[in-house]
C-alpha cells in the first residue's frame, strides 16, 4: 500500500492555473476510474473537490478540474484565487478494496 | 443536514487500547461504505479501515490486526477499536462518509505517549 506519488509543493500567482499530478500504478490509479481529489486548510477537515476522476460534487466551483492518463490522474484549478491556498490529496481505490491516498500537495498562491 | 461527530480520543500509553466513534446524523449510516483516515500532525492523509454497505471490512497493513471497525445501526454509529496503540498512532482521526468521502467529521485527536 505505497502512497500515490504527488509534488511536495506548487505555487501560482492570482489568474493563473496550475496542475497537480497523482502518479499511482495499474493495481491503484490506473485499475479505476475511482480518483478524487481533496481540499484542506489548516486546522479544516478535508473537503471533496473531484470525485471519478473529473466530477464535481454541487457547490464546488467550475475552475476546478479533473483528469486522468493511465496511471497518473491530475488536478487543474484555473483562474487561481488567494482562498485556493491549502494542501491538497489525491486518492485512489485499489485492486485489494483498499483506499490509497497521495502524499498531499501544498499550493501557495503568490 | 449531514453531520459526522467523532468522540472518544485522548492520551493513552504504548499498548493501551482506545475506542473512537463517529456519531451519523442526516443520513443513515448503515446505507453507505463507512471509512476511518488519520492524519499524523503534522503529515498527510492516511486510510485506515472502512466497513461497506455489505458489512465487509478492510484495514491498511498498518493496523491490520489491531484495529476493528464496526457499526451499530440502532445507534447510527461507526466505531474503531483500537488495541496495542503504537506511538506512530498519534494522530487526528476522521471518519468520512461513501466512497468520495463525500463528508467528514471534524476530527478527534488520539496520542499514544508514555
Amino acid at each position: 500500500q505505497s502512497a500515490l506519488t504527488q509534488p511536495a509543493s506548487v505555487s501560482g500567482s492570482p489568474g493563473q492555473s496550475i496542475t497537480i499530478s497523482c502518479t499511482g500504478t495499474s493495481s491503484d490509479v490506473g485499475a479505476y476510474n475511482y480518483v478524487s481529489w481533496y481540499q484542506q486548510h489548516p486546522g479544516k477537515a478535508p473537503k471533496l473537490i473531484i470525485y471519478d476522476v473529473n466530477s464535481r460534487p454541487s457547490g464546488v466551483s467550475s475552475r476546478f478540474s479533473g483528469s486522468k492518463s493511465g496511471d497518473t490522474a491530475a488536478l487543474t484549478i484555473s483562474g487561481l484565487q488567494a482562498e485556493d491556498e491549502a494542501d491538497y490529496y489525491c486518492k485512489s481505490y485499489t485492486r485489494s478494496s483498499t483506499v490509497v491516498f497521495g502524499g498531499g500537495t501544498k499550493l501557495t498562491v503568490l | 443536514e449531514v453531520q459526522l461527530v467523532e468522540s472518544g480520543g485522548g492520551l493513552v500509553h504504548p499498548g493501551g487500547s482506545l475506542r473512537l466513534s463517529c456519531a451519523a446524523s442526516g443520513f443513515t449510516c448503515s446505507s453507505y461504505d463507512m471509512h476511518w483516515v488519520r492524519q499524523g500532525i503534522g503529515k498527510g492523509l492516511e486510510w485506515v479501515s472502512v466497513v461497506s454497505i455489505g458489512a465487509d471490512t478492510y484495514y491498511s497493513d498498518s493496523v491490520r490486526g489491531r484495529f476493528t471497525i464496526s457499526r451499530e445501526n440502532a445507534k447510527n454509529s461507526l466505531f474503531l477499536q483500537m488495541n496495542s496503540l503504537r506511538v506512530g498512532d498519534t494522530a487526528v482521526y476522521y471518519c468520512a462518509r461513501a466512497r468520495n468521502f463525500d463528508y467528514w467529521g471534524q476530527g478527534v485527536l488520539v496520542t499514544v505517549s508514555s
